[in-house]
């Protein structure tokens, strides 16, 4: 059983352009979060979807940044015109979405923003 | 929400047990603690997971007092390999894991 896949695992991007990161949750599991970490930092929650919705977005900022996961296909969190500051790793996790059902983590996307 | 607090890091010997212990005490009674170890440039993995008394895999062991306001993760014997940081999760009690929030976990160095 595959677990959580994340790519790419490294992205550059200049300043301005658009960042697409991808995550194909482990099978079975409908649940997605993507997260960010900082270096020496913890993780921080970006944004909460199931299939086909978004059901807590809070911790994403309300512009450049949105996410998706559609019926078929991963889950993709996308990043319009990007600036040094979102230099960052995004991880996804994703879950059953019973209440006692752990978060599993891909080993993320490290975006470096030049 | 239940806040976490952890030592921010620890160093032991090679073979030595360790104990990582998490305070939580605003803890839900729906919630679950779950401990997770994260190396450099990798995700969090989870190790273990608990709701009261005591749990043990292949991998570790979690003791939860009774009153479940703090828990402790032990690793037998560790090894150079286990070197990483080690975060303490409560939750997600009857909602999804958007509001449980990671700390800045404990930074076990262990030593040869």
């Amino acid at each position: 059983n595959a677990g959580v896949m994340q790519n790419p695992r490294h992205l550059v991007r200049r300043r301005g352009q658009e960042a697409r990161l991808r995550c194909s949750p482990m099978k079975g599991h409908s649940h997605v979060y993507w997260y960010r970490q900082l270096p020496e930092e913890g993780l921080k929650f970006m944004v909460y979807l199931q299939k086909e919705n978004i059901i807590d977005e809070s911790g994403m900022p309300k512009e450049r940044f949105s996410a998706e996961f559609p019926k078929e296909g991963p889950s993709i969190l996308r990043i319009q015109q990007v600036v040094r500051g979102d230099s960052a790793a995004y991880f996804c996790a994703s879950s059953e979405g019973q209440f006692n059902s752990p978060l599993h983590f891909g080993n993320g996307t490290r975006l470096t923003v030049t | 929400l239940a806040k976490t607090t952890q030592p921010i890091s620890m160093d032991s010997y090679e073979g030595q047990e360790v104990n990582i212990t998490c305070s939580h005490n605003n803890i839900a009674t729906n919630d679950y603690i779950t401990w997770y170890q994260q190396f450099p440039s990798q995700g969090p993995r989870f190790i273990i997971q608990g709701y009261k008394t005591k749990v043990k895999n292949e991998v570790a062991s979690l003791f939860i007092p009774a009153d479940r306001k703090s828990s402790t993760l032990s690793l037998p014997r560790v090894s150079l390999s286990d070197t990483a940081v080690y975060y303490c999760l409560v939750g997600p009690g009857s909602g999804g894991y958007q509001k449980v929030t990671f700390g800045t976990g404990t930074k076990l160095q262990v030593i040869p």
